[in-house]
């Protein structure tokens, strides 16, 4: 069973602050790596994706990827209250184009 | 903007009863697949299908069974519901069969089975 693990949170961190959200698969050969967004009674919605190893940086978020040691994280820099939200890690596999979710990590940005 | 509709936001079921849980793209995707969430556990993939009259199981398919007789509706169908199937279902689309592909969400049925 390939996995996709998260610490569900939550994290909370103060307005301004970094947050670093952090997921690791347990498949080498994955291919594809997301980073959705999902408010308090809404569907996921896509804010990244990365499939090479290092950085890509999208205005105050960047994905960040080491395939090597199987781990994908998410910077939110000048995190803001409207950020709060559960962050959901997504990675789809070689020889399928079905999408794996992680479990989510809860984050509270506090004003 | 792609839009992906479910057709009830919340439905309540009796234990045995068949459930049908609808959804419709409309922007042309090839893939449609449905997941299921629950606190904890994230989404889980119930079943997919890359085709018209094409399904795949996905990592939950006991329980459940699909359709897809047009490429812009796939439904789930609960054959005789249980408590264990009380969730929010989430359908989702994307637009062709490649790795890359993100997916577009649906906005969800809660669905409670008593």
């Amino acid at each position: 069973q390939k996995e996709v693990e998260q610490n569900s949170g939550p994290l909370s961190v103060p307005e301004g602050a970094i947050a670093s959200l952090n997921c690791t698969y347990s498949d080498r050969v994955s291919q594809s790596f997301f980073w959705y967004r999902q408010y308090s009674g809404k569907s996921p919605e896509l804010i990244m994706s990365i499939y090479s190893n290092g950085d890509k940086e999208d205005g105050r978020f960047t994905a960040q990827l080491n395939k090597a040691s199987q781990y994908v994280s998410l910077l939110i820099r000048d995190s803001q209250p409207s950020d709060s939200a559960t962050y959901l890690c997504a990675v789809i596999y070689t020889g399928g184009f079905k999408t794996i979710f992680g479990a989510g990590t809860r984050l509270f940005v506090k004003a | 903007d792609v839009k992906v509709t479910q057709s009830s936001r919340y439905l309540v079921k009796r234990t045995g009863e068949k459930v049908f849980l609808e959804c419709v793209q409309d922007m042309d995707h090839e893939n449609m697949f449905w997941y299921r969430q629950d606190p904890g556990l994230g989404l889980r993939l119930i079943y997919f299908s890359y085709d018209v009259k094409m399904k795949e199981k996905g990592d939950i398919p006991e329980g459940y069974s699909v359709s897809r007789e047009k490429k812009e509706r796939f439904s789930l169908i609960l054959e005789s519901a249980s408590t264990n199937q009380t969730s929010m279902y989430l359908c989702a689309s994307s637009y062709l069969r490649q790795i890359n592909e993100k997916l577009f969400f649906g906005s969800g049925t809660q669905l409670s089975v008593l």
